[in-house]
Parts: structure tokens; C-alpha cells; sequence
């Protein structure tokens, strides 16, 4: 099974800051590989889907880069809004797999 | 607008079963793969299974093989999930999820707010 490494666990920012969480698979998944956010008690929500591509309605200070084994979510100019706990996840065979997330926290 | 709701979580002793339902409307139903995706109190995200839009092909994760099975109701737009033999560590909110539109489209786009299953004697 392909394993899903997210960094850092916990991420400390402040509006306005560039922050950049980093996923890496443990085998190749090409650009099979998805971003989702969620904030405490609801449901995770569909940020980038194929490593780079924004989800309808999801604003553009979003961003995803990446192929192969490593990949990059970049959230420029934090909102309010943002701090949440971000998840990605690889879908490139049969079975899937998440990061154990990334919280993001207001410093 | 896409609606999914999860209901039949609640508690059960190990090794008993229960049996999730989600309800969807809003999109055609028969067009797409569906999901369930799991999280433990105060964990991560843990995909559980996923069947085609045709019901012909069906995906586990390794540990629900054998013991949960996934099914779908094209007439009721409806998707369950058996859950059999259930241990502690199955405790978790589920989520039934809708894919993308596409076979390849692995990702989730849609989710339901989440049903509580909690394993415990």
C-alpha cells in the first residue's frame, strides 16, 4: 500500500503569511493526488484535485504544485478563514490513502 | 443542490454489526463512483471502501477486508455500508462521499456531515 507523509503536523501562521505543507507518497502516484481542508466538526471540503487543480469556488490563494512522489499545498495571503486542519490524498490505484493532516494554526 | 445523508451510526459491542445508509439527491446517482471515509475521535481521515458506479467494482481498505461490504440502491440513490465483526477501533464518524465525474476522478467531492459509530461494551 502507498503510505502518505504530510509536514509539518502542526503549522503556526499569521494573516497575511505564505505557508507551504508538503506531502510525500512512498511510491510514484504520477499527479494522482488530491487537498481537502477541514475545520473542527464538519466535513472535509475538495480544495485541489490532480495536484494542481482548483476546485470550483475555491478561492485562487490556493495553490498545488507537484508530481511523482512530492507535492506542495501553498495557501498565499491567509485569511481568517484558513485555519483549519489540511488533509491530502492519493488516489492513483485501487485503494486510497490520507496524510494524517496538517493543522494549521493561528500564531 | 448535492445532498448526502448518513444515518444508522450508534453504539454497538464489539463484535456486532450495524448497517449505514446515506441518501443522496441532487445529481444523477447511477453517474458516479461512491465512497466512505472514516475518522476516529480527534483523528485524521481514514479511507474505508468505494463501489463503481455500476456496482461492479468494489475497493477496501485492508482493515475492513472480509468483515464491512459496501453496496449501492440505484432505485432508492442510496449507498450502505455492512459493517460485521465490529471492533473499538472502528469507532469513527463515517462519511459517505460522492467522486469525481469521471472513473479516474478518485477524489471526493462532495461529503455528507458524518454518522457516529462507537464500538464499546
Amino acid at each position: 500500500d502507498i503510505q502518505m507523509t504530510q509536514s509539518p503536523s502542526t503549522l503556526s501562521a499569521s494573516v497575511g503569511d505564505r505557508v507551504t505543507i508538503t506531502c510525500r507518497a512512498s511510491q510514484s502516484i504520477n499527479s494522482w493526488l488530491a487537498w481537502y481542508q477541514q475545520k473542527p466538526g464538519k466535513a472535509p471540503k475538495l480544495l485541489i484535485y490532480k495536484a494542481s487543480t482548483l476546485e470550483s469556488g475555491v478561492p485562487s490563494r490556493f495553490s498545488g504544485s507537484g508530481s511523482g512522489t512530492d507535492f506542495t499545498l501553498t495557501i498565499s495571503n491567509l485569511q481568517p478563514d484558513d485555519f483549519a486542519t489540511y488533509y491530502c490524498q492519493e488516489y492513483h490505484r485501487h485503494s486510497q490513502t490520507f496524510g494524517q493532516g496538517t493543522k494549521l494554526e493561528i500564531k | 443542490q448535492v445532498q448526502l445523508v448518513e444515518s444508522g451510526g450508534g453504539l454497538v459491542q464489539p463484535g456486532g454489526s450495524l448497517r449505514l445508509s446515506c441518501a443522496t439527491s441532487g445529481f444523477t446517482f447511477n453517474d458516479y463512483y461512491m465512497g466512505w471515509i472514516r475518522q476516529p475521535p480527534g483523528k485524521g481521515l481514514e479511507w474505508v471502501s468505494y463501489i463503481s458506479d455500476t456496482s461492479s467494482y468494489t475497493s477496501y481498505a485492508d482493515s475492513v477486508t472480509g468483515r464491512f461490504t459496501i453496496s449501492r440502491d440505484s432505485a432508492k440513490n442510496s449507498l450502505y455500508l455492512q459493517m460485521n465483526s465490529l471492533r473499538a477501533e472502528d469507532s469513527a464518524v463515517y462519511y459517505c462521499a460522492r467522486r469525481g465525474y469521471y472513473d479516474s476522478s478518485g477524489y471526493y467531492t462532495h461529503w455528507g456531515q458524518g454518522t457516529l459509530v462507537t464500538v464499546s461494551s
